[in-house]
């Protein structure tokens, strides 16, 4: 199975900060590689697909990068609503793993 | 409107059986795979199973293979997993996805979930 590794576990920043989340692949996934935000409750929203395309209705302040390994998803410009728990998962093959997530909290 | 709505769930013994459903709305249901996810109690996301559009082919995670069924009846716009030999560790809210995508894939809906408790 690929594993997933994300970091950090969690992080706390303000409004109007740029924060960056990065996830690690155990072996190459390609672009096979998509983020969602889920907040207390709630079922989890894709955000980003194919590790950098933006899905329609998603504010463009959320960006995704990389290829291979290595990704990153970004927020610039952090409002209050992006607090929440951030997965990554792959879906180069199944089983279609979740990293273990990160908790963005907005101070 | 895309609905995914998931039902079944409910507290069992361990060993015992349960079948969730995942009735679907507000799209072509026979054009979609779709996924079953769960979420223990605190804990992260966990894929659990996955089925084709036509329902001939079908993946598990290796924590329930053997154990688990994932099926669909695309006349009733319905997806199912059959739980059996349930274990404590099975415990979790179960959610429900559709997979969009053609070349690269990802969970674009979700229902809002299934509780499973598996106790004594």
């Amino acid at each position: 199975d690929i594993q997933m590794t994300q970091s950090p576990s969690s992080l706390s920043a303000s409004v109007g900060d740029r924060v960056s989340i990065t996830c690690r692949a155990s072996q190459n996934i390609g672009s096979y590689l998509n983020w969602y935000q889920q907040k207390p409750g709630k079922a989890p929203r894709l955000l980003i697909y194919a590790a950098s395309s933006l899905r329609n209705g998603v504010p463009s302040r959320f960006s995704g990068s990389g290829s291979v390994t290595d990704f990153t998803l970004t927020i610039s410009n952090l409002q209050p609503e992006d607090f929440g728990i951030y997965y990554c998962q792959q879906s180069y093959s199944t089983p279609y793993t979740f990293g273990q997530g990160t908790r963005l909290e907005i101070k | 409107e895309v609905q995914l709505l998931e039902s079944g769930g409910g507290l069992v013994q361990p060993g015992g059986s349960l079948r969730l459903s995942c009735a679907a709305s507000g799209f072509t249901f026979n054009n979609y795979a779709m996924n079953w996810v769960r979420q223990a109690p605190g804990k992260g996301l966990e894929w659990v199973s996955g089925i084709r559009s036509n329902g001939g082919t079908t993946f598990y995670a290796a924590s329930v293979k053997g154990r688990f069924t994932i099926s669909r009846d695309n006349s009733k716009n319905t997806l199912y997993l059959q739980m059996n030999s349930l274990r404590v560790e099975d415990t979790a809210l179960y959610y429900c996805a559709r997979t969009q995508g053609s070349g690269y894939w990802y969970f674009d809906y979700w229902g809002q979930g299934s509780l499973v408790t598996v106790s004594s």
